[in-house]
């Protein structure tokens, strides 16, 4: 099962705000609004940040929002902050033999 | 408070058996609906899923490493082992438990992680 393809960096400065691409196939990201997004530190555990597509849990920052379109979702973060620095994986369910695909991760570096 | 804490070994030969224990809190698998799950990231690659447990023992395998592992639970000790066989350097790789419920499609608290080295 092929990752999902995400940029392996993007940086920005402080109060900027930043996109990071996750493009899957119509088996997963496109066909599915079951899109998720973690943030994780050096030497932590993934957390969650986005689930199904758009909605943030219960403590994530309204600084953090998703999106889809067809194979693409999206994670957006404005107003970026130092804290944000970190490692962002999305992932998918799909329709083939496993039950999630994950990308390969892009690393946010705040300037 | 959810908690997740893998254990095991640092370092295994090749051609050995991996175990991996998944030690949580704040929750229960005898609860309806409750699963629990390993995901593993290879240095520099991505995360890859490898084996979910569901509360009344339902189990699901990763396709490509379906005959090398297996996943049980043990509820009186809140813990889920995971089972490797036939370890080989490309199994070199950070393991993560966490926990999905089942009307959920993503992984919602996940453990910190235990590093293992295959090598001789």
């Amino acid at each position: 099962q092929s990752a999902l393809t995400q940029p392996a960096s993007v940086s920005g400065s402080p109060g900027q705000s930043i996109t990071i691409s996750c493009t899957g196939t119509s088996s997963d990201v496109g066909g599915f609004n079951y899109v998720s997004w973690y943030q994780q530190h050096p030497g932590k555990a993934p957390k969650l940040m986005i689930y199904d597509v758009s909605n943030r849990p219960s403590g994530v920052s309204n600084r953090f929002s998703g999106s889809k379109s067809g194979n693409t979702a999206s994670l957006t973060i404005s107003g970026l902050q130092a804290e944000d620095e970190a490692d962002y994986y999305c992932s998918s369910y799909t329709s083939s033999s496993v039950p999630w695909v994950f990308g390969g991760g892009t690393k946010l570096t705040v300037l | 408070q959810i908690t997740l804490k893998e254990s095991g070994p640092t370092l295994v030969k090749p051609t050995q058996t991996l175990t991996l224990t998944c030690t949580f809190s704040g929750f229960s698998l005898r609860t309806n609906g409750v699963g629990v799950g390993w995901v593993r990231q290879p240095p520099g690659k991505a995360l890859e899923w490898l084996a979910l447990i569901y509360w009344d023992d339902d189990k699901r395998y990763s396709p490509s490493l379906k005959s090398r592992v297996t996943i049980t639970k043990d509820t009186s000790k809140n813990q889920v082992v995971l089972t490797m066989t036939d370890m080989d350097p490309v199994d070199t790789a950070t393991y993560y438990c966490a926990r999905r419920l089942v009307l959920n499609y993503y992984m919602d608290v996940w453990g910190n992680g235990t590093t293992v080295t295959v090598s001789s």
